[in-house]
C-alpha cells in the first residue's frame, strides 16, 4: 500500500542532543513537508522540499535541519539549538499542483527528558 | 502574511444533527485554495474538502459542504447528519496559487453527543 511512514512514533531527547525523525514515502510525490504541532495551535511549517537536493525554510526553521538526497526520504534533525523541541511532528507529501491535497504520516511525538 | 482564524476552539453537536465550523482568512491574493482537514484521536490528518477560490460554486463531499464567501474571506464547514466518527479536531487551511506553503488555523475540536 502507498503511503507515508514516520518513525519512531515516540522519541525522547536529552539536553544538548541532536535527534533525527524519519519520513519515507512510496507515493512518488515530488513535494515533501515537515510540520510541527503544539497543543492549542495549528500546524506550523518547518521545512519543505519540491525536488531532490533542494529544500526551503518554512516559518519556524530555526533549530532544525533537513536533507533530501532521495525522492522517497525527507529526514528532519532537531538540533540542540532548538530550545523547545517538545511537540508532535508531522511529515507530508503531495503532487506539485496547488490544489493537491497533502498526504500525512502518522506523526512523531518528541519529548525532552 | 496570510493568516487563518478559527474562532471556535470547541464545538459540540447531537448525533444526526447539523453543525457549522467557522473559518476566516486574511489575504491580498485573488487566486488561492482552501481546505478543511480532520484530525481524529489517532492524530492522522485527513483531507475533508477543498475549494478553489476561482470557483463560485461551493464544494460538497457527501455529508460535508462549505459556505465560501470570497468577499467576506469566510470559509465555513457544514457537517450534516453528524456521526460519532466525525468527532475530531478540524483545521482550516489556506494556500496561495503557485505557493507550496499551506497555512493552518488553530483548529476546532468537535464533540459528537450520542
Amino acid at each position: 500500500d502507498g503511503g507515508i511512514t514516520q518513525s519512531p512514533k515516540y522519541l525522547f531527547r536529552k539536553e544538548g542532543q541532536n535527534v533525527t525523525l524519519s519520513c519515507e514515502q512510496n507515493l512518488n510525490h515530488d513535494a515533501m513537508y515537515w510540520y510541527r504541532q503544539d497543543p492549542g495551535q495549528g500546524l506550523r511549517l518547518i521545512y519543505y522540499s519540491q525536488i531532490v537536493n533542494d529544500f526551503q525554510k518554512g516559518d519556524i526553521a530555526e533549530g532544525y535541519s533537513v536533507s533530501r538526497e532521495k525522492k522517497e526520504s525527507f529526514p528532519l534533525t532537531v538540533t540542540s539549538a532548538q530550545k523547545n523541541p517538545t511537540a508532535f511532528y508531522l511529515c507530508a507529501s503531495s503532487l506539485p499542483r496547488d490544489n493537491e491535497k497533502l498526504f500525512f504520516g502518522s506523526g512523531t511525538q518528541l519529548s525532552v527528558l | 502574511a496570510q493568516t487563518v482564524t478559527q474562532s471556535q476552539p470547541e464545538m459540540s453537536v447531537q448525533e444526526a444533527e447539523t453543525v457549522t465550523l467557522s473559518c476566516t482568512y486574511d489575504t491580498s491574493e485573488s487566486d488561492y485554495y482552501l481546505f478543511w482537514y480532520k484530525q481524529p484521536p489517532s492524530r492522522q490528518m485527513i483531507l475533508v474538502i477543498r475549494q478553489e477560490a476561482y470557483k463560485q460554486q461551493n464544494a460538497t463531499e457527501n455529508r460535508f459542504s462549505v459556505n465560501f464567501q470570497k468577499a467576506a474571506k469566510s470559509f465555513s464547514l457544514k457537517i450534516s447528519d453528524s456521526q460519532l466518527g466525525d468527532a475530531a479536531m478540524y483545521f482550516c487551511a489556506y494556500r496561495d496559487f503557485g505557493n507550496e506553503k499551506l497555512t493552518f488555523g488553530t483548529g476546532t475540536r468537535l464533540t459528537i453527543i450520542p
